[in-house]
Parts: C-alpha cells; sequence; structure tokens
C-alpha cells in the first residue's frame, strides 16, 4: 500500500535563507508521480511542483526545486530565498499509476514559519 | 481564480439536517475527488470518481453519500452527521495518470452543532 510520510511538524527558517522540507514515501509500484501543495491560512490548496518515478533529473520551479532519491524514497522539497508569503503548510502526495489513475494520498504536512 | 469551485464556502448544520456540498470543474478532467481535512490532521481521501464512475470508497460513513452526475460536476450530500465530522471539505479534479496534479477548491468548511 501506499503511504507518504513527513516527519517535521513544523520548521521555522529566516527570510531569504533556503529550508528543506522532508518527505519520504513508500510504494510497490514503478511508476508514480509525487507532488508538492501549498496550503495557505485561506484553506485553499496550491501546486507546486511534480516529480516522476521515472525522471532522471530533480524537478525545478521558480524557488522551488525537489531534491528526488529514488533509492531511499525521498523527495524532499527545498524552497530558496524564502520570503513572508511563503509562510503555510506544505504537503507531500504521491499518486500511482494504473488505468484510472489511481488515488492521490497526502502526508501528514509541514507548517513552515519565515521569520523577518 | 480557480478552476475548480466550491459552494458554500461556509456551512453551519444540525445532526438532523440534509445538506449538500456542490464542486464543479472547468477544466476538462476526468477525475474528482472529496477529501476531508480536520484540525492538525492530514487530508483524508474519501472518494474518487473517474469517468464519472466511483472507483474509490475509504471506508466513509454511509451518512456521506456522493454524486456525480457528469464529469464535471460532484456533490457531497450530507444527513444526520455528528459534530466530529466538522471539517474543511475540499474536492479536487485531475486527468487520468500518475503525472497528472489535481487542482483544489477553496473548500467548504463545515460545523456540526
Amino acid at each position: 500500500a501506499q503511504k507518504i510520510t513527513q516527519t517535521q511538524p513544523g520548521m521555522f527558517v529566516q527570510e531569504k535563507e533556503a529550508v528543506t522540507l522532508d518527505c519520504t514515501y513508500d510504494t510497490s509500484d514503478q511508476s508514480y508521480g509525487l507532488f508538492w501543495y501549498k496550503q495557505p491560512s485561506s484553506g485553499e490548496m496550491i501546486f507546486l511542483i511534480y516529480q516522476g518515478s521515472y525522471d532522471e533529473q530533480n524537478a525545478t520551479e521558480g524557488r522551488y526545486s525537489l531534491n528526488f532519491q529514488k533509492a531511499r524514497k525521498s523527495a524532499n522539497l527545498v524552497i530558496s530565498a524564502s520570503q513572508l508569503g511563503d509562510s503555510a503548510m506544505y504537503f507531500c502526495a504521491m499518486r500511482e499509476g494504473g488505468p484510472q489513475g489511481g488515488k492521490l494520498i497526502f502526508g501528514q504536512g509541514t507548517e513552515l514559519s519565515v521569520k523577518p | 481564480e480557480t478552476g475548480v469551485t466550491q459552494t458554500p464556502r461556509h456551512l453551519v448544520m444540525g445532526m438532523t439536517n440534509k445538506k449538500s456540498l456542490k464542486c464543479e470543474q472547468h477544466l476538462g478532467h476526468n477525475a474528482m475527488y472529496w477529501y476531508k481535512q480536520s484540525a492538525k490532521k492530514p487530508l483524508e481521501l474519501m472518494f474518487v470518481y473517474s469517468l464519472e464512475e466511483r472507483v474509490e470508497n475509504n471506508s466513509v460513513p454511509s451518512r456521506f453519500s456522493p454524486e456525480c452526475p457528469n464529469s464535471s460536476h460532484l456533490f457531497l450530500h450530507l444527513h444526520t452527521l455528528q459534530p466530529e465530522d466538522s471539517a474543511l471539505y475540499l474536492c479536487a479534479s485531475s486527468q487520468s495518470g500518475s503525472s497528472a496534479e489535481a487542482f483544489f477548491g477553496q473548500g467548504t468548511r463545515l460545523t456540526v452543532v
């Protein structure tokens, strides 16, 4: 069964510094996708970045990059040059492959606070 | 502006009431989802519809009843809820396939009194 684990309930980072949010996963499928979402206090879920299991290079989207270590089954999110607006909950998620798309399941989340 | 719209945004209902949550997507996706997010808990997947067929039901109590009349609309019918059902209910849509990200609505904040 697929499983996502985020072990950091809360993180603090100084403005303009980089921060890494941890995510490990477990699956028996060879084909799967890994996602990171941001949830501000308003409640909406905002898609940040995607990494496919067959992608050889780490995904990057602006200030977000995904440190994908397949053998370790980890998919950590790195936010560079943190901004005050980055303060939010961050969720790692995974979807296994399959003809019907598979379930998208989420980790427990990490609450990031950016200090001025 | 989101391609997934949920109504209402806030709902307060008594335990004997019947209400429905509505979700609408204009993204041309073929899969839709209901998630429950309680305070200090991760998102719990409730139901998945793919091509208008329910393909996932995560042991959700029968007081929650989903309906997917077409690929653009998803409902969650609520009846005789309990106070512990108070939560943020999020709807999402996506294309099928492991690489497809899900787009979320802004959620319905439900309070059961």
